[in-house]
């Protein structure tokens, strides 16, 4: 079974300033990775995803994740967040070879100007 | 191209009422999903289907919860008798088969309010 653990409910930022959003997982077998974006009243839109490969993947909105395996973790940053950017953020794991996501309880993020 | 349709986008019902919600894929997906998403959660899956027959509906309560993908196309999403726990975004899904990973694409959900 795949968990995965996202570990700030909430983040708020001012305009401009970077953001890591953290999420951890834990899996028995070889996941498939993806942050996804939920504005409000919207459905969830794909940001980014690791498949394999270079740990470190780019995404749409200047959005970025890494991957570290011995970690178990993947966290999304951005270097200069805009008001924009305010959403719901989810971290979803997918095990290889099953085509289902598993997602993590979401992190609110709210960008003050 | 055409995204994943949802109807209705809200609705509110009574406890004991039943339900049901519809879902049209992307056009050539074979794969559907919905999801359950309860305010303060991320999404949970209810039910995968690949084209009309179901491949994961471990976690939909099927005392009261049913789902049907005839001709492997749209679907719908029914709850009878709804609970007040019911009270959550109910998010359709659909992907491509045979891809080397999952890239769902989603619905704009719809809200249920069970009062």
């Amino acid at each position: 079974a795949q968990s995965v653990t996202q570990l700030d409910s909430q983040v708020p930022v001012f305009e401009e300033a970077p953001v890591e959003l953290r999420c951890n997982y834990s899996s028995s077998v070889s996941v498939y990775l993806f942050w996804y974006v939920q504005y409000p009243n919207q459905g969830l839109q794909l940001l980014l995803k690791y498949l394999s490969g270079s740990t470190l993947v780019k995404g749409i909105n200047g959005f970025e994740a890494e991957f570290n395996k011995s970690q178990t973790s993947f966290h999304l940053r951005k270097p200069s967040v805009h008001i924009s950017d305010t959403a719901e953020y989810f971290c979803a794991v997918s095990p290889q070879g099953a085509q289902k996501l598993v997602f993590g309880q979401g992190t609110r993020l709210t960008i003050n100007p | 191209e055409a995204g994943v349709a949802q109807s209705p986008r809200y609705k509110i019902i009574e406890k004991r009422q039943s339900v049901a919600f519809w879902c049209n894929p992307i056009s050539g997906h074979a794969t559907l999903y919905w999801y359950q998403q309860i305010l303060g959660q991320g999404p949970k899956l209810l039910i995968q289907f690949q084209n009309n027959g179901v491949v994961d509906d471990s976690q939909l309560p099927k005392d009261r919860f049913s789902a049907e993908r005839l001709k492997g196309v749209d679907s719908t999403l029914k709850i009878q008798p709804a609970k007040l726990e019911d009270s959550a975004v109910y998010l359709c899904a659909s992907s491509l088969v045979g891809g080397l990973d999952t890239e769902a694409f989603f619905g704009q959900g719809t809200r249920l309010t069970v009062v």
